[in-house]
């Protein structure tokens, strides 16, 4: 079965860090691209970014383009994101994806909350 | 880049058809046949139902259908049922290496 399963989430302050993961599993994760999607509470899905699957080619949306940095171990089957400089704005369940012309399919999510 | 428009809400009746528009510009949906559209269930992740303007993932029931006409793409749910009710979200490859989603359609079943 294809699976992702992120981790990492949880409360921030505003100007912190942190590490989100993304454990695959059922399919030859080197060979896809990957992407971060986040969606705020009650809100629509927001890219966030992408890597290809060698790494060689990334990919960020402007609202986080500086103070995210997404990376990948395909020896791990794992994909990261960053997250530096942390604002109110970047609260959101920020879910994993695979693929790129269409994102197939999704992990869980996982909540980060950026709140003094 | 801005969100694609989408209309807030959409609803119809046990086996009728309901449409959702995505509408963009030629910077993105106009631009590229990478047109996809997501389900989402409350509290849940969402779902590929149609990747590339019209193709349908293994899996997904035929009555869901997508197409494109200049800056606006569609998705058609035909034969309406209980378990389509849900958010849907449209979302296009905008050019630059960007993706762009759209605003979401809450689809009520009566």
């Amino acid at each position: 079965e294809v699976q992702l399963v992120e981790s990492g989430g949880g409360l921030v302050k505003p100007g912190g860090s942190l590490r989100l993961s993304c454990a695959a599993s059922g399919f030859t994760f080197s060979s896809y691209s990957m992407n971060w999607v986040r969606q705020a509470p009650g809100k629509g899905l927001e890219w966030v970014s992408s890597i290809s699957s060698s790494s060689s080619y990334i990919y960020y949306a402007d609202s986080v383009k500086g103070r995210f940095t997404i990376s990948r171990d395909n020896a791990k089957n794992s994909l990261y994101l960053q997250m530096n400089s942390l604002r109110a704005e970047d609260t959101a369940v920020y879910y994993c994806a695979r693929g790129w012309s269409g994102f197939d399919p999704w992990g869980q999510g996982t909540l980060v909350t950026v709140s003094s | 880049q801005s969100a694609l428009t989408q209309p807030p809400s959409a609803s119809g009746s046990p086996g009728q058809s309901v449409t959702i528009s995505c509408t963009g510009t030629s910077s993105d949906v106009g631009g590229y046949n990478y047109v996809s559209w997501y389900q989402q269930h409350p509290g849940k992740a969402p779902k590929l139902m149609i990747y590339e303007v019209s193709k349908r993932p293994s899996g997904v029931p035929d009555r869901f259908s997508g197409s494109k006409s200049g800056n606006t793409a569609s998705l058609t749910v035909s034969g309406l049922q209980a378990e389509d009710e849900a958010d849907y979200y449209c979302s296009s490859y905008a050019g630059s290496n960007n993706f762009v989603f759209g605003t979401g359609t809450k689809v009520t079943v009566l």
